[in-house]
């Protein structure tokens, strides 16, 4: 079974310049999770999608950052403009369920670099 | 809000000794999971206690609930260098639809061979 696919792994970015993520989440997660981990820090969740429906999207920045789930299944994230403190792992999760038997599943990440 | 912390920060031993992680809520929690991120990768799902005063094993690692559900352990025995990396608990901020993990900042475990 393949696992979550993300990408890019890695960007370098100016600041102000825009920024975007992929991620396909494993087949029939129907739940969708963008997280932002900083160094030495836990993830934290930025959004959180239900099918195309984003759900809880409380800790997204709304002003530079946006997100979309078209059909569901493969998702985006994108910034812009990008400043020096967005330099973060970027890390996608999905999950068959949401609540008390959530497991979820991480993808690799990206991490971005922004000069 | 919800707050999870864990201590150690940091956790060096050397190979065959045990390791310990405390993960403690400022509320009390449906369920905890825990997780473990390698150098250089990504969380990855270990367990998910869900009963007051559970335990679990999975070989060498020991996971326990509070009476109180509120905070939670994870002993591993007989460290190896396999077991290097970061241990996160994470738990759930509400319920249903509202559904969020808040993560710690995890346990960094080096294991000197």
């Amino acid at each position: 079974e393949a696992g979550v696919v993300q990408s890019p792994r890695y960007k370098i970015i100016e600041k102000k310049q825009p920024v975007a993520f992929w991620c396909n989440p494993i087949s029939g997660h129907n739940t969708l999770y963008w997280y932002l981990q900083n160094l030495g820090q836990g993830p934290e969740l930025l959004i959180r999608y239900e099918n195309e429906e984003a759900v809880d999207d409380s800790q997204l920045p709304k002003d530079r950052f946006s997100a979309e789930r078209l059909k569901g299944v493969d998702s985006t994230l994108k910034i812009q403009p990008a400043e020096l403190g967005d330099s973060a792992v970027y890390l996608c999760a999905s999950s068959l369920e949401v609540g008390e038997k959530g497991e979820q599943f991480f993808g690799p990440g990206t991490r971005l670099t922004v000069l | 809000g919800q707050q999870v912390m864990q201590i150690p920060q940091y956790q060096h031993v050397q190979e065959g000794e045990d390791f310990t992680t405390y993960c403690n809520s400022s509320t009390t929690l449906s369920n905890i999971q825990w997780y473990k991120q390698r150098p250089g990768g990504h969380p990855v799902f270990l367990i998910q206690l869900v009963k007051s005063g559970e335990v679990k094993k999975q070989k060498r690692l020991t996971f326990q609930f509070g009476e109180a559900k509120k905070n939670s352990s994870l002993h591993i025995t007989a460290t190896q260098t396999t077991d290097v990396g970061t241990y996160f608990c994470a738990g759930p901020s509400s319920g249903g639809s509202n559904y969020k993990l808040t993560f710690g900042k995890g346990t960094l475990l080096t294991v000197n061979p």
